[in-house]
């Protein structure tokens, strides 16, 4: 299966600081890239979709102006918390797919636990 | 509402054989996906299934029933390391992941 990269794996963070996640495809185009949060013992939940040099489409409930997503290109995929509290500490995971080959498999990332402090 | 139900918790026994049901309601259907996660790691794929009937995978199977919403994954000869979260995902009309809370498997000796 196609190869997706995430990055950091963790990260601790001062409260009021910022954090970026990046997330890449290595060997193929991810016209698609989807931001999930995981919380322990719950499912994924999905916060954001966004598309290849468009603006994402965020969850109902997901501030935007705080979880700031920039798709700039076909490979990378970047997920910015802003000014982070001790409850945005979580496990964050990316997949993407690319949609333009009908791919209906999302491939993930390894995840991001962040922990705020 | 689009929804995806499968059992919180299940116990099965080193070697034995275990099945996990997930029924679901979606707007649309292009597909249904297994995916195993390990505590703290992302999800692994395991099956996808969008027609009727079984798809088998070395110890892993998948069933699918469009007409009745239903689906399972079945784990036979079971290993310590299955003990992990079984997470049933619908493809709804849009092509987007609807996901289920997930089933913990507990594997016991």
């Amino acid at each position: 299966g196609a190869v997706v990269s995430q990055h950091p794996s963790w990260v601790i963070c001062k409260s009021g600081t910022s954090v970026k996640i990046e997330c890449r495809s290595l060997d193929f185009q991810a016209t698609t890239m989807f931001w999930y949060r995981q919380f322990p013992k719950q499912s994924l939940m999905l916060m954001a979709t966004s598309n290849e040099g468009s603006k994402a489409t965020y969850e109902q409930g997901v501030e935007k102006d705080k979880f700031l997503i920039n798709h700039a290109s076909l490979t990378l995929s970047t997920l910015t918390v802003t000014s982070a509290h001790p409850e945005d500490s979580s496990f964050y995971i990316c997949s993407a797919r690319d949609l333009t080959v009908g791919d209906t498999e999302a491939f993930f990332g390894q995840g991001t636990r962040l922990t705020v402090v | 509402g689009q929804n995806i139900d499968q059992p919180t918790e299940m116990t099965a026994t080193e070697g034995a054989i275990v099945q996990i049901n997930c029924t679901y309601q979606t707007s649309g259907f292009n597909g249904l996906f297994w995916y195993q996660q390990h505590a703290g790691e992302a999800p692994t794929f395991l099956s996808y299934n969008v027609l009727d009937g079984l798809e088998e995978k070395g110890r892993f199977s998948s069933f699918l029933s469009r007409s009745k919403g239903y689906s399972y994954l079945l784990l036979k000869e079971l290993q310590m390391k299955d003990s992990a979260s079984a997470l049933c995902a619908v493809l709804d009309s849009n092509y987007q992941l609807i996901w289920g809370a997930g089933t913990k498997l507990i594997i016991k000796p």
